[in-house]
């Protein structure tokens, strides 16, 4: 069955570091997304992605963060200054349609040191 | 805002027995899904509810959803130690797509 893949699956870094997060969607999906969630904590929508612009973002999306899907497989997601509360399980996500069932990748634990 | 809670948050059951997790939410939505997580791993899709009324059921797991009570249910038939795991709701905002709020989660243990 096709999955959603993630890079790397652990990634440290240092406060004010710049990390860019890897996702391969599902081929045939349109839909992408971003969701974290904070260790023992619920899952957070982060930001949908679709026809090569973001659809909607949360709170959280802020200047720091982007996204961008540089060809026709990768979904990325970047934090240009991490701060210690970034430190969350990241969760790359895609649908085929907007109402269709969202497939999870296995996350990208990232670490603030 | 909408807001969705789950309880009980914490589940400590014995093999055999049934308990239902509930999850009610805040405004009116037209989709919900339960979710499964296992520790470190990722989300796995269980059920989608799309209407009122909607049943749905996957071996010893039922979901179903009352729109207008703004309740849904996820039954526990029999429990075996297989089904420890996280368990969430997610509801669907109803604005632009893939923008689901997730409830708290239900950790559930399965003991012998």
């Amino acid at each position: 069955e096709p999955e959603v893949t993630q890079t790397p699956s652990h990634q440290v870094t240092q406060m004010g570091q710049e990390v860019i997060l890897r996702c391969v969607p599902i081929s045939n999906h349109l839909y992408f997304y971003w969701y974290r969630q904070i260790l023992g904590q619920k899952v957070e929508f982060l930001v949908s992605f679709y026809n090569n612009e973001i659809s909607e973002k949360s709170e959280i999306f802020d200047d720091q963060f982007s996204v961008e899907r540089p060809d026709g497989s990768n979904f990325t997601l970047k934090i240009r200054s991490t701060k210690l509360e970034d430190s969350a399980m990241y969760f790359c996500a895609s649908s085929y349609l907007g109402n269709s069932p969202l497939h999870f990748g296995n996350g990208t634990r990232l670490t603030v040191t | 805002e909408l807001k969705v809670e789950q309880n009980p948050l914490f589940l400590s059951m014995q093999e055999g027995k049934n308990y239902t997790i509930y999850c009610n939410y805040s405004t009116t939505s037209d989709r919900l899904y339960w979710y499964r997580q296992d520790p470190g791993k990722s989300l796995e899709s269980l059920f989608v509810l799309l209407s009122n009324g909607a049943v749905k059921q996957e071996g010893r797991l039922m979901a179903s959803l009352d729109t207008k009570a703004r309740l849904s249910t996820l039954h526990i038939t029999a429990a075996v130690h297989d089904l420890s795991a996280t368990y969430f709701c997610a509801v669907d905002t109803g604005g632009s797509q893939g923008n689901l709020i997730f409830g708290k989660g239900t950790k559930l243990s399965v003991k012998p």
